[in-house]
C-alpha cells in the first residue's frame, strides 16, 4: 500500500497569509494526487485533481505542485472562509489512501 | 446537480450487520464508478470499497475484505453497502462518493453514522 505523508497536522495562519501543505508518497505516484477541503459537519470537497488541475470553482488563490512521490498544495492570501481541514489523496494505486489531514486555523 | 443521499445507519452491536444505502442523482449513475470512504470521530478519512459502473471490479480494503460487501444496482441509481460482523472500529461517518476513473472522488453525500457499540 501506499503511504502518504502529509505536513504538517495543524497550521496557524493569519488572514492574508500564504500557507502550504505537502504530501510525500512512499513511493512515485505519477501525479496522481487530489486535495480536498473538509469544514466541520461537512462531506469532503474536491479542490484540485492530477497534481495541480483546479476544479470549477475553485478559487485560483488555491494551488498545487509536485512530482515522483513529493506534493504540495498553496493558498495565498488565506481567507476566513479557508479555515478548514485538508486532505491529500492518491489515486495511483489500489487501494486508494489519504493523507493523515492538515487542520488550518486562525492565529 | 449531483446528489449522494446516504441511509441506513445506526447503532449496532458487535458482530451484527448492517445494510447501507445511497441514492444518487442528478447524472448517469450507471457510468459512473461509485465507492464507500469513512471517517471515524474526530480521524481522517479511508478508502473502504469500490466499484465499477457494470459492476465488474470491485476492490476492498484489507480492514473490510470478507466482511463488507459493496453492490448496486443501476435500474435504482443505488449504491449498497453490507456489513457484517461489525467491530468497534468500524464505527464511523460513512460517505458514498463518486469517481470517473482515472479520476479521484469527485462528488460525496453528506455521510451516514454507523456506531458498533454494546
Amino acid at each position: 500500500d501506499i503511504q502518504m505523508t502529509q505536513s504538517p497536522p495543524s497550521l496557524s495562519a493569519s488572514l492574508g497569509d500564504k500557507v502550504t501543505i505537502t504530501c510525500q508518497a512512499s513511493q512515485n505516484i505519477n501525479k496522481y494526487i487530489a486535495w480536498y477541503q473538509q469544514k466541520p459537519g461537512k462531506a469532503p470537497r474536491l479542490l484540485i485533481r492530477y497534481t495541480s488541475t483546479l476544479e470549477s470553482g475553485t478559487p485560483s488563490r488555491f494551488s498545487g505542485s509536485g512530482s515522483g512521490r513529493d506534493y504540495s498544495f498553496s493558498i495565498s492570501n488565506v481567507e476566513s472562509e479557508d479555515i478548514a481541514s485538508y486532505y491529500c489523496l492518491q489515486y495511483d494505486n489500489l487501494p486508494w489512501t489519504f493523507g493523515g489531514g492538515t487542520k488550518l486555523e486562525l492565529k | 446537480e449531483v446528489q449522494l443521499v446516504e441511509s441506513g445507519g445506526g447503532l449496532v452491536q458487535p458482530g451484527r450487520s448492517l445494510k447501507l444505502s445511497c441514492l444518487a442523482s442528478g447524472f448517469t449513475f450507471s457510468n459512473y464508478g461509485m465507492n464507500w470512504i469513512r471517517q471515524a470521530p474526530g480521524k481522517g478519512l479511508e478508502w473502504v470499497a469500490s466499484i465499477s459502473s457494470s459492476s465488474s471490479y470491485i476492490y476492498y480494503a484489507d480492514t473490510v475484505k470478507g466482511r463488507f460487501t459493496i453492490s448496486r444496482d443501476n435500474a435504482k441509481n443505488t449504491l449498497y453497502l453490507q456489513m457484517t460482523s461489525l467491530r468497534s472500529e468500524d464505527t464511523a461517518l460513512y460517505y458514498c462518493a463518486r469517481h470517473n476513473y482515472p479520476g479521484p472522488f469527485d462528488y460525496w453525500g453528506q455521510g451516514v453514522m454507523v456506531t458498533v457499540s454494546s
